[in-house]
């Protein structure tokens, strides 16, 4: 059974620093790997798709990166601004499109 | 931009009462799903759905649910006899194709409370 582990949990950095947040998932037999963001009480809006056969995605200032044979992803976020204040939540998707598997989310906090 | 957009926005009910929580997904999207996220816990699979039928579903699925699309836009999920673990933000997903290189587009969410 796949299983999706984010770490850390929680991060708070000043304004403007450059940050990275990892997500490992035990089960390489993925088809593709993607970050969501999540605003309190709200939905999940889709950052990055990668697909099992890429190595990274960019999106403006986001840089999305997967390791499939280890298991790992990183999604790195540029210059980091307060309105990036938001739960980040990684997925993977182990059956061809029918399901995601999502890990716990980091909090990120992004102080002026 | 079109969106996935969900029904009611908040619910609250007894416990055994049966509630129906309504998605439209978006237009032209053949594949849907329902998730859900228990308060301080990961987003969950609960079921996908395509051509009328059940694709895949959870455990958590069991015969307390069902989904029903009944018409050409709505997509329904449907909890016979709520219980209290049932509380949790029910999202409701759609994607034009399996997602292998397409995302899942997620509605805003429905928030059940069951008491």
């Amino acid at each position: 059974k796949q299983e999706v582990t984010q770490i850390p949990a929680a991060l708070s950095v000043p304004e403007g620093e450059n940050l990275v947040l990892n997500c490992s998932f035990t089960d390489s037999a993925i088809y593709n790997l993607q970050w969501f963001r999540q605003d309190p009480g709200k939905g999940l809006t889709s950052l990055l798709l990668i697909q099992s056969s890429q190595r990274e995605q960019t999106s403006g200032r986001l840089n999305a990166s997967l390791d499939k044979s280890s298991g790992r992803s990183t999604l790195y976020i540029a210059a980091s601004q307060p309105g990036d204040s938001a739960t980040y939540l990684c997925a993977v998707d182990s059956n061809a499109g029918n399901m995601l598997t999502f890990g716990g989310g980091t909090r990120l906090m992004v102080k002026p | 931009e079109p969106e996935v957009t969900q029904t009611p926005s908040h619910q609250v009910t007894q416990m055994g009462q049966e509630v129906i929580l309504r998605c439209v997904p978006i237009s032209n999207h053949l594949y849907f799903y329902w998730y859900r996220q228990i308060l301080g816990q990961k987003v969950e699979f609960l079921v996908s759905f395509y051509n009328n039928e059940i694709s895949e579903k959870s455990e958590i699925f069991d015969d307390q649910f069902s989904v029903e699309r009944p018409d050409g836009s709505n997509f329904t999920l449907k909890i016979r006899s709520t219980k209290l673990e049932d509380s949790a933000m029910y999202f409701c997903a759609s994607s034009t194709l399996a997602g292998v290189v397409e995302t899942q587009y997620f509605g805003p969410g429905t928030r059940l409370l069951v008491l």
